[in-house]
């Protein structure tokens, strides 16, 4: 069945340091690709998403390319902040068809940035 | 519109006693999902529902698990005769059709099974 598997953290950087958090998935065809956000006490946010091969999503000077060939969707940050500090969840929903509702989740890398 | 509410926040149970979850979706979401997330694991697909139909049950939701969605609304979530194993963190997302993964999670209900 479909998988996400994505770095283990926990991740400690200092402020305006570089972030890359690892994720590849397993799933066939062309999944959609999503990174997900949870701040402390609050509900998972989408963070940013791509759907096809290629796509380089983006937000809040996050970013992450849809890579086919490496199954792979990497989320990076060139300058992280305080204020990003949380747990972010690599996901994917399955392509088309009548579970593209339904998402598998990665299992979570915690993000703490010191000041 | 004040997004995805459930409620309790957090509920504390024997092992053996019955508990229910509510979930508020955004209201013009008609696609209402639960998953359950435990310490250290990312949330896991437990149930969906189009409407007032449930559509798909996951393999995670025992015979003691139920959940409803009378008039399309809000959604109820059971557990019935708890299990320390049932203790994690309930999370309820909508919606809109045709939008299947534009999700809105809810903060999530806690269960601490004691």
């Amino acid at each position: 069945g479909d998988s996400v598997t994505q770095m283990e953290g926990p991740v400690t950087l200092s402020e305006e340091a570089f972030l890359t958090i690892n994720c590849t998935y397993t799933a066939t065809g062309y999944p959609s690709l999503f990174w997900y956000v949870q701040y402390p006490g609050e509900g998972l946010q989408l963070l940013l998403k791509a759907t096809k091969a290629d796509d380089k999503g983006s937000n809040k000077g996050f970013e992450a390319t849809y890579r086919k060939e490496t199954t792979s969707f990497h989320l990076e940050k060139g300058s992280v902040q305080v204020s990003d500090s949380a747990v972010y969840f690599c996901a994917l929903s399955p392509e088309g068809g009548g579970s593209n509702y339904k998402l598998t989740f990665g299992k979570g890398t915690l993000l703490t940035v010191n000041p | 519109d004040t997004g995805v509410s459930q409620d309790p926040r957090h509920k504390i149970t024997k092992r053996g006693q019955n508990v229910t979850f509510r979930c508020d979706p955004i209201s013009e979401h008609n696609r209402l999902y639960w998953y359950r997330q435990t310490l250290g694991q990312g949330p896991e697909f437990l149930t969906y529902f189009q409407n007032e139909a449930q559509l798909e049950k996951s393999r995670l939701l025992s015979d003691r698990f139920s959940a409803e969605r009378p008039k399309g609304s809000f959604s109820t979530l059971e557990i019935q005769r708890t299990e320390q194993g049932d203790s994690a963190m309930y999370l309820c997302a909508s919606s809109p059709m045709g939008q299947s993964t534009s999700y809105t999670f809810g903060s999530g209900t806690r269960l601490t099974v004691v």
